[in-house]
């Protein structure tokens, strides 16, 4: 099974300022189409998750310009430019090119 | 408008049955794959099945193989579960979801005697 290395285990930001989370995986997320199937996901306490960037980094739509996605083969990161109230909750890495699909252990992100 | 809607959990002993049902509506379901992806109580996400939009092919992750079953009928736009033996580690809440895009409320499977 692919293994998704997420960190920080936590982070703590203020208002305003950027955060970034790191998620490297156990082997190459490029899948036999050319597309890598990495993306990323928020879940806000007592809700549903939702995703935020799909193929490394194309925003949903609904998602704010504040939130990016980077990287190739096994090393990614999710950056938000500037941390805002509503953007606290578990930030989950989730592959989908190689079945069983995985997830990160998840970051959690909380407001300094 | 998208919407995922679970149905059909509980509290259920272990080694017995229990089906979770998937109410979709807001696109065409027949189009789309669709997946069941779990989360044991102050855990994190765990994909646990996926079925192809015509169901012809169904992945499985290793803990439930042979024991779950991922279904679907696309007349009635509608996921299903099929979870037998079930085992205490398979407490959790269960999503249904859409691309891991769109997600249901969740479902809450308790396995317990």
């Amino acid at each position: 099974d692919v293994v998704m290395t997420q960190t920080p285990v936590s982070l703590s930001v203020a208002i305003g300022q950027p955060a970034s989370i790191s998620c490297k995986s156990s082997q190459s997320l490029v899948g036999t189409s050319g597309k890598t199937y990495l993306n990323w996901l928020l879940q806000r306490p007592g809700q549903s998750p939702k995703r935020l960037i799909y193929l490394v980094s194309k925003l949903d739509s609904g998602i704010p310009d504040r939130f990016s996605g980077s990287g190739s083969e096994t090393d990614f990161t999710l950056k938000i430019s500037r941390v805002e109230a509503d953007d606290l909750g578990v930030y989950y890495c989730l592959q989908g090119t190689h079945f069983p699909y995985t997830f990160g252990a998840g970051t959690k992100l909380e407001l300094k | 408008e998208v919407q995922l809607v679970e149905s059909g959990g509980g509290l259920v002993q272990p080694g017995r049955s229990m089906k979770l049902s998937c109410a979709a509506s807001g696109f065409t379901f027949s189009n789309y794959g669709m997946a069941w992806v779990r989360q044991a109580p102050t855990k994190g996400l765990e994909w646990v099945a996926t079925i192809s939009y015509d169901g012809s092919s169904t992945y499985y992750r290793d803990s439930v193989k042979g024991r779950f079953t991922i279904s679907r009928d696309n007349a009635k736009s509608t996921l299903y579960l099929q979870m037998n033996s079930l085992r205490s580690e398979d407490t959790a809440t269960y999503y249904c979801t859409r691309d891991h895009r769109y997600w249901g409320q969740g479902v809450m499977v308790t396995v317990s005697s």
